[in-house]
């Protein structure tokens, strides 16, 4: 069965500073892996996917994400950490027969002037 | 940008009465989900429907739910009976493709959830 763990329920970092949010998967077959992300009061967006191609992703707004087969992860990058990027980033694996989203606990990232 | 909407933002209930909550997908989206948000928890996925019917549905989705395509636009989600514990945010998405080749590449477009209040 499919699964995702987000090691971290809240990252705290500078406006400017690099953002690391981190998430293992756990999977029987080759993954789909996405990084969705939910500012308040809005509903979740897509930031970037990872689907069998490049193992570096680029998704909007600066964020990567990088798969990694033999360590099972996939976290999300961010140079360098805005205001607007203070938000809950969800680490998703597609599961099921029928393609519906395993979604992990979340990471609520803050973000200091 | 086409978008996903969800009708009404906030829906306030009393414990045993139906609730409808409205989706209106993707207009060339074939695929179309319910996830649920309790607070403090995870989004759990609940039904996904292809075709006018159920593709697949978790065991949350009990006799109490119905989903339903009801024309060309809306897929609508049922609580029959509405508990406590069904107070979430709702949320709907849709895929232009679920199956086949594309499968496992086909990324679901979320709505902005509606909050259902259980009293």
């Amino acid at each position: 069965a499919q699964s995702v763990t987000q090691l971290d329920s809240h990252v705290s970092v500078s406006e400017g500073t690099p953002v690391l949010l981190r998430c293992n998967y756990s999977s029987s077959y080759s993954p789909s892996l996405f990084w969705y992300v939910q500012h308040p009061n809005k509903g979740l967006q897509l930031l970037l996917k990872y689907t069998s191609a490049a193992t570096l992703v680029k998704g909007i707004n600066g964020f990567e994400a990088e798969f990694k087969k033999s360590e099972t992860s996939f976290h999300l990058t961010k140079p360098s950490a805005h205001m607007s990027d203070a938000a809950e980033y969800f680490c998703v694996v597609r599961g099921g027969s029928q393609g519906n989203l395993i979604f992990g606990k979340g990471t609520k990232l803050s973000v200091k002037p | 940008e086409p978008e996903v909407t969800q009708t009404p933002s906030h829906q306030v209930t009393q414990m045993g009465q139906e609730v409808i909550l409205r989706c209106v997908p993707i207009s060339n989206h074939l695929y179309f989900y319910w996830y649920r948000q309790i607070l403090g928890q995870k989004v759990e996925f609940l039904v996904s429907f292809y075709n006018n019917e159920i593709s697949e549905k978790s065991e949350i989705f009990d006799d109490q739910f119905s989903v339903e395509r009801p024309d060309g636009s809306n897929f609508t989600l049922k609580i029959r009976s509405t508990k406590l514990e069904d107070s979430a945010m709702y949320f709907c998405a849709s895929s232009a493709d679920g199956l086949g080749g594309r499968a496992r590449t086909d990324t679901q477009y979320f709505g902005p959830g509606t909050r259902l209040t259980v009293l």
